[in-house]
């Protein structure tokens, strides 16, 4: 079967460094998207990786390996409006996205 | 309009009774899905549809109907709703089902079936 793996929640404080990490086994592999979800919002869209390696886009950053079926969301100097959830999505080979189940970022002052 | 809409924002519903959820985007995306969302759960996808006149069924589609008669709307019917039903469901859109696409998503809608 098909499965995104993420942790459930994590705890980071404002200012900091925090790594989410996501491990995929999917069939077929076309892309792999992070996004972030406000309580009670809809998940908007941060990142996409389709190659091995490093996307920087501010203060997120997107890491993927598909050797490993290995994914790590970044997020740097980190602000209270953080706080959400983080959404891993890997596109499989019928191109449809197959959703981890999200991590839960809890930002303490 | 920007972007997507869902209509309505939430709604209580009986058992057994039929409902229809809206989703109107105006960004003339050729794709669209329709997702649930349960707590401790991802996203699954109920119903898409690659192009206007086109439907697929996803990964929990049994108690649900779409139909896409054109670009901008894309309706989910529940025939007969049940408990199991509630949850919180979104709309999405993309350009295409293409593997760099980004899926754009609605407001969502809330619904509790009691």
């Amino acid at each position: 079967g098909q499965n995104i793996d993420q942790p459930t929640e994590m705890t980071a404080t404002e200012g900091a460094i925090v790594q989410i990490n996501c491990t995929y086994q999917t069939s077929g592999f076309n892309g792999l998207f992070w996004y972030q979800q406000h309580a009670g919002e809809a998940p908007t869209f941060l990142s996409y990786n389709v190659l091995d390696g490093l996307e920087e886009k501010g203060r997120f950053s997107s890491f993927l390996s598909r050797s490993k079926g290995y994914s790590y969301l970044l997020l740097k100097e980190l602000q209270m409006k953080d706080s959400a959830s983080y959404l891993c999505a890997v596109k499989d080979s019928n191109y449809q996205l197959i959703w981890g189940a999200g991590t839960k970022l809890i930002i303490k002052p | 309009i920007a972007g997507i809409t869902q209509a309505p924002t939430s709604q209580i519903l009986a058992a057994g009774r039929r409902m229809t959820l809206r989703c109107t985007q105006d960004m003339r995306h050729n794709a669209m899905y329709w997702y649930r969302q349960d707590l401790g759960l991802g996203l699954r996808l109920i119903h898409y549809s690659n192009t206007a006149g086109t439907t697929g069924k996803g990964e929990v589609p049994d108690g649900y109907s779409v139909s896409r008669a054109n670009t901008d709307d894309f309706p989910l019917t529940l025939a007969s709703a049940v408990p199991s039903q509630t949850s919180v469901y979104f709309c999405a859109s993309s350009g295409t089902s293409g593997g760099t696409d980004t899926q754009y998503f609605g407001p969502g809608t809330r619904l509790t079936v009691l």
